[in-house]
């Protein structure tokens, strides 16, 4: 079975900063991974997944993440915080063949300050 | 052009009765999902159905009960609702389930369900 542990439930930065969003996963085999955002009140959309090409993966909004095998973890970037960036992130990751649900991390918020 | 849908967005109700959620995807996609999440915004996938067969069953209460008349819809049916039974409900669907090809998920707008 696979589980992702987001560390840190709540991040603040201030705009135009760095963005580090934590994920650690653990699974037997390499598994697929993703990060989602997730707007107040709103869904739940897709940021970048690792389905085992580039180790360095590039998302949309200029979000980026890296997978780690050694550390087992899949960190989100971004070099320069927008207002806009405040929402909830979250990790998951999904097996390779068979049950495809995804498993969810326990979510990151993250605050921009002006 | 609403890729998953999802009605109703809001659903308030007493304690006890019964409600249903539906879902619809024009994605074309095989497997759809029901996740909940909770008020600390925990999520948890609770049922998945591929070409309308029950593939995933999680450890969900029977009152919940999903229906998928066919591959582009599935519809939750919660008995006797419960306090605890108030999240947000949001519905998924993908290309397929199985085999080894990556699959991405793609979510609706949520329902959020409270309960009296």
């Amino acid at each position: 079975a696979q589980s992702v542990t987001q560390l840190g439930s709540h991040v603040s930065v201030s705009e135009g900063a760095l963005v580090l969003l934590r994920c650690n996963y653990s699974s037997s085999v390499p598994p697929y991974l993703f990060w989602y955002v997730q707007y107040p009140n709103q869904g739940l959309q897709l940021l970048l997944k690792y389905t085992s090409a580039a180790t360095l993966v590039k998302g949309i909004n200029g979000f980026e993440a890296e997978f780690k095998k050694s550390e087992t973890s899949f960190h989100l970037t971004k070099p320069s915080a927008h207002m806009s960036d405040a929402a909830e992130y979250f990790c998951a990751v999904s097996a390779r063949a068979g049950r495809r649900a995804l498993t969810f991390g326990s979510g990151t918020r993250l605050q921009v300050q002006p | 052009d609403t890729a998953v849908s999802q009605t109703p967005k809001y659903l308030v109700t007493q304690m006890g009765n019964d409600k249903s959620i539906k879902c619809e995807q024009n994605l074309g996609h095989d497997t759809m999902y029901w996740y909940k999440q909770d008020s600390k915004k925990f999520l948890k996938i609770m049922f998945s159905y591929n070409n309308k067969e029950l593939i995933i069953n999680e450890t969900v209460p029977n009152r919940f009960s999903p229906k998928s008349p066919d591959k582009a819809h599935l519809n939750l049916h919660i008995n006797s609702l419960e306090l605890g039974d108030s999240a947000v409900y949001f519905c998924a669907s993908s290309p397929f389930s199985g085999g080894s090809s990556y699959n991405e998920q793609f979510f609706g707008p949520g329902t959020r369900l409270t309960v009296l």
